[in-house]
């Protein structure tokens, strides 16, 4: 089982729906949680982070955790076309540090149609 | 891009032959990693740095090293280059290790 699951994709949604994205995992100590945005060609961006378990919200985006479940999702709500990208979770147990660990998902590709 | 640049941004070589990469920092971030991304694969570390001169193998360390003699510049190299290692490489800064900010990457085709 690895660590980290993300669905693939790819998802489609028309302009103005709700995105739910998510991310399953294994390791119990997993506490920090990031989701990262990807435009074709270009580096992660960081999109969201968050500790423990809980929601945050920014703007048109929530991230969730719920570390009973080891679950997290990411809600795009009234989606763009600009945020047609691939969309990546990343967790860490220790805070990365010197133990460098920060595991990532394999990505969702999302595609928001005008 | 956080302050991060990676040359060369493309490169074509030849197996065989040695590759350095490299990453500069404006932010003087104490951490520094390099990812390669592949489809199928996602981000897999490769190697980090936690300071000058400290440094760590990730989870795909083999054929690469690494070296970083100032805070700013973190290189990676290929010894010898072989196809396997055709990816996109992506340096990453962090303050703390946990937010971790990428450069835009480099793409190299070994032939």
């Amino acid at each position: 089982q690895k660590e980290v699951e993300q669905d693939p994709g790819p998802l489609s949604v028309p302009e103005g729906a709700i995105v739910s994205l998510n991310c399953t995992y294994s390791n119990s100590a997993f506490q920090y949680f990031m989701w990262y945005r990807q435009y074709s060609r270009k580096g992660p961006e960081l999109l969201m982070y968050t500790y423990s378990s809980g929601n945050k919200e920014d703007g048109r985006f929530t991230a969730q955790v719920d570390k009973s479940s080891k679950y997290i999702s990411l809600f795009i709500r009234d989606s763009q076309p600009s945020d047609s990208a691939t969309y990546l979770c990343a967790m860490s147990a220790d805070g990365g540090g010197s133990q460098g660990n920060l595991i990532f998902g394999k990505g969702t590709k999302l595609s928001v149609k005008p | 891009d956080a302050g991060i640049t990676q040359s060369p941004r493309h490169k074509v070589t030849e197996t065989g032959t040695p590759v350095t990469l490299r990453c500069h920092q404006t932010e003087n971030h104490r951490y520094m990693y390099w990812y390669r991304q592949d489809p199928g694969h996602g981000l897999r570390l490769i190697h980090y740095s936690y300071g000058v001169k400290d440094t760590d193998k990730g989870e795909v360390s083999d054929g690469y090293s690494v070296s970083r003699s100032k805070t700013e510049d973190f290189l990676l190299t290929l010894e010898s280059a072989t196809s396997s290692q055709t990816s996109v490489y992506f340096c990453a800064i962090s303050v703390t290790g946990v937010k971790q900010f990428f450069g835009p990457g480099t793409r190299l085709t070994v032939l």
